[in-house]
């Protein structure tokens, strides 16, 4: 299983990029990269998913080096409303049982 | 389209008792998987099944079992409750068709506390 290692927390002010970066030394070679995003007393959301090089959608960007052995999720220009904790999977998708969300990273943005 | 519902929003129960939660996955969507998270142990991946059959199992006891219907929505039931179950059960489904994307839409979650 690819265990993932994430800062337990991170800081911001709102206005700011944030960088969240994930370990996943032991990734296998069909698996993917995803990141979902979680509010208190709700499910999590979905932000971005990708396998190599960077993808980019309306919210976030998501950098995988060559090696692919981390990742860095980019939220530019934080608000008030991005403060929740960011959870960083590795697995191939249909392997529901091997996704793992570990501990996350609570991320608070400051005004 | 209507996003994941999960029924009952909150229960409260007592130890010994059993429990049945329920979830209506996104139409069109026919694999449905169960987690349960606390705070001390995070989220943790319960069961899935797809087409009213369990294709995958996390490492719970039999206490929890679960099931899907013809139309996709699913139960899960909690047996002989014990203070330790106490969590917010999430459930989310998938679509299966989309194989380079293959998020999980998931439901606000039922919040449980064992008494």
């Amino acid at each position: 299983l690819a265990k993932t290692t994430q800062p337990i927390s991170m800081d911001s002010y709102e206005g700011q990029e944030v960088n969240i970066t994930c370990s996943h030394n032991n990734i296998a070679t069909n698996d993917y990269i995803t990141w979902y995003q979680q509010f208190p007393s709700q499910g999590p959301r979905f932000i971005i998913q990708g396998y190599k090089t960077k993808v980019t959608n309306e919210v976030a960007s998501l950098f995988i080096p060559a090696d692919r052995k981390s990742s860095t999720l980019s939220l530019p220009r934080v608000s008030l409303s991005d403060t929740a904790v960011y959870y960083c999977l590795v697995g191939a998708p249909e392997n529901t049982d091997k996704l793992i969300f570990g501990t996350g990273t609570r991320l608070q943005v400051f005004p | 389209k209507a996003g994941v519902t999960q029924t009952p929003r909150y229960l409260i129960k007592t130890r010994g008792q059993q429990v049945t939660l329920s979830c209506s996955p996104i139409s069109g969507h026919r694999s449905v998987s169960w987690y349960q998270q606390t705070p001390g142990q995070g989220l943790q991946f319960l069961f899935e099944y797809f087409s009213e059959t369990q294709r995958n199992k996390g490492n719970f006891p039999g206490r929890f079992s679960g099931r899907q219907f013809s139309n996709s929505r699913s139960e899960m039931n909690v047996s002989t409750l014990e203070l330790g179950d106490s969590a917010l059960y999430l459930c989310a489904s998938r679509d299966e068709g989309q194989t380079l994307n293959e998020k999980l839409f998931f439901g606000s979650g039922t919040q449980l506390s064992v008494l």
